[in-house]
């Protein structure tokens, strides 16, 4: 089992420049989560997918959209990208059955100029 | 808005002493708490959860639960300098609306330094 994939690793966008950043996970986990992590932060939630066909607000959502696909993926767009969006994101996966542990993807390096 | 409070560090300890690392939290309804391991430049990985009061063992980890204190800790024995990382408490959110039962809130990390 691969367990959480994104893509890409690392991006360089121009502010201003969309981009979707894309998560699957292999473990048929029910929630789907994408944080960023900044220095001095820690990790704070953007949008959340507690289940196949919903998704919720974060802490920090304004800038961003997702759409849980299907089961496995995730993804999360910027439609325009701004400076203050330089971060690392990592995406997550849980399920009840397994007492809401979260398991992180690798994370995804944006930095926007 | 939940909290989860730990002490930023670094936390410097030889290897093979006992390091400590602690988190308190906000909610006293919290039930279920995870430690995560960050290695520089990598994503956090669980390396123990806990959701009963006492101690919880795992070979070289010892997790700690007090609910009436909202305090948890990590332990970790014979320390390493492998084990040097960021050390991430997280907190699973309980009696919310919806789907916020699913989110953890995470303290921002404790800095582990194990010096050889």
């Amino acid at each position: 089992n691969a367990g959480v994939t994104q893509t890409p690793k690392f991006q360089v966008l121009k502010t201003g420049q969309s981009m979707t950043l894309q998560c699957a996970q292999d473990m048929n986990h029910n929630s789907m989560y994408w944080y960023r992590q900044d220095p001095g932060m820690g990790l704070r939630l953007i949008y959340y997918s507690a289940s196949e066909g919903t998704t919720d607000k974060g802490e920090v959502p304004n800038g961003y959209n997702v759409s849980r696909l299907n089961k496995r993926e995730f993804s999360l767009r910027l439609e325009s990208a701004a400076p203050s969006q330089t971060s690392v994101y990592f995406c997550a996966s849980s399920d009840p059955g397994l007492n809401y542990e979260q398991y992180f993807g690798p994370g995804t390096r944006l930095t926007v100029t | 808005q939940k909290e989860v409070e730990q002490n930023s560090g670094p936390l410097s300890v030889p290897e093979g002493a006992i390091a400590s690392l602690n988190c308190t939290y906000s909610d006293r309804g919290s039930q279920s708490f995870f430690w995560y391991r960050q290695y520089s430049g990598k994503s956090p990985e669980l390396i123990m959860s806990i959701y009963s009061n006492g101690d919880k063992e795992d070979g070289r980890f010892t997790a700690q639960l007090n609910k009436a204190s909202q305090y948890v800790s990590l332990l970790i024995r014979d320390s390493q300098p492998s084990d040097s990382a960021t050390y991430l408490c997280a907190v699973k959110e309980e009696g919310g609306s919806g789907g916020s039962n699913y989110k953890l809130t995470f303290g921002k990390g404790t800095l582990l330094t194990v010096n050889p």
